[in-house]
């Protein structure tokens, strides 16, 4: 069974800081890895998807890369805003379904 | 707006009480899945449907029942609710099981079984 881990559970980050949340999967034969973002009560927003023959993707301040290899991927938040303030989730699709982390809850202090 | 509907957003039911939560989406997804999310425990698949009259189960199916008579609706019915049972479920779909365009989810619904 895919295992997908998130370091750290939680971060505190002043504003304007650039920041990296981790995640790691047990098993690298996977479809795509997808990113998202819960905010408090919410539903999960896609962020960013990065299919398995991609290294990376970028939307705005956000940038994922994924390294299939060694099981792993990072995603980077440049200029960190109060409103990016969330838990951020990783899952990874071996083709069957999407397994998910716990998640990394992110801070942004004014 | 194109997506991913899920009703009710809130449930109190007593143990014991059957329900559905209903969850319908308009992209024509031919998968579509079942969580639940728990805290420290991440999201589980319960059930999952690869396409209308084709269903299977997930990770946690224990408890739930589901069907899948069109391609817009993904019922999931609870028998017998338990406390066990109180979380807060999710509905995704995708374009298919790989999922090539990813994920789309629904807004949840919280589920309080006393």
């Amino acid at each position: 069974k895919q295992e997908v881990t998130q370091i750290p559970a939680a971060l505190s980050v002043p504003e304007g800081e650039n920041l990296v949340l981790n995640c790691s999967f047990t098993d690298s034969a996977i479809y795509n890895l997808q990113w998202f973002r819960q905010d408090p009560g919410k539903g999960l927003t896609s962020l960013l998807l990065i299919q398995s023959s991609q290294r990376e993707q970028t939307s705005g301040r956000l940038n994922a890369s994924l390294d299939k290899s060694s099981g792993r991927s990072t995603l980077y938040i440049a200029a960190s805003q109060p409103g990016d303030s969330a838990t951020y989730l990783c899952a990874v699709n071996p083709g069957n379904q999407f397994y998910f982390g716990t998640g990394t809850s992110l801070t942004v202090i004014p | 707006n194109a997506g991913v509907t899920q009703t009710p957003k809130f449930q109190v039911l007593k143990t014991g009480q059957s329900m559905t939560l209903q969850c319908a989406q308009d992209m024509n997804h031919e998968y579509m899945s079942w969580y639940r999310q728990d805290p420290g425990m991440g999201l589980r698949l319960i059930h999952y449907s690869v396409g209308a009259g084709i269903t299977d189960q997930g990770e946690v199916p224990n408890g739930y029942n589901v069907s899948r008579s069109t391609t817009e609706d993904f019922p999931l019915r609870l028998l017998s609710a338990a406390p066990s049972q109180t979380s807060v479920y999710f509905c995704a779909s995708s374009y298919s099981q790989g999922a090539l365009g990813g994920y789309t989810f629904g807004s949840g619904t919280r589920l309080t079984v006393v």
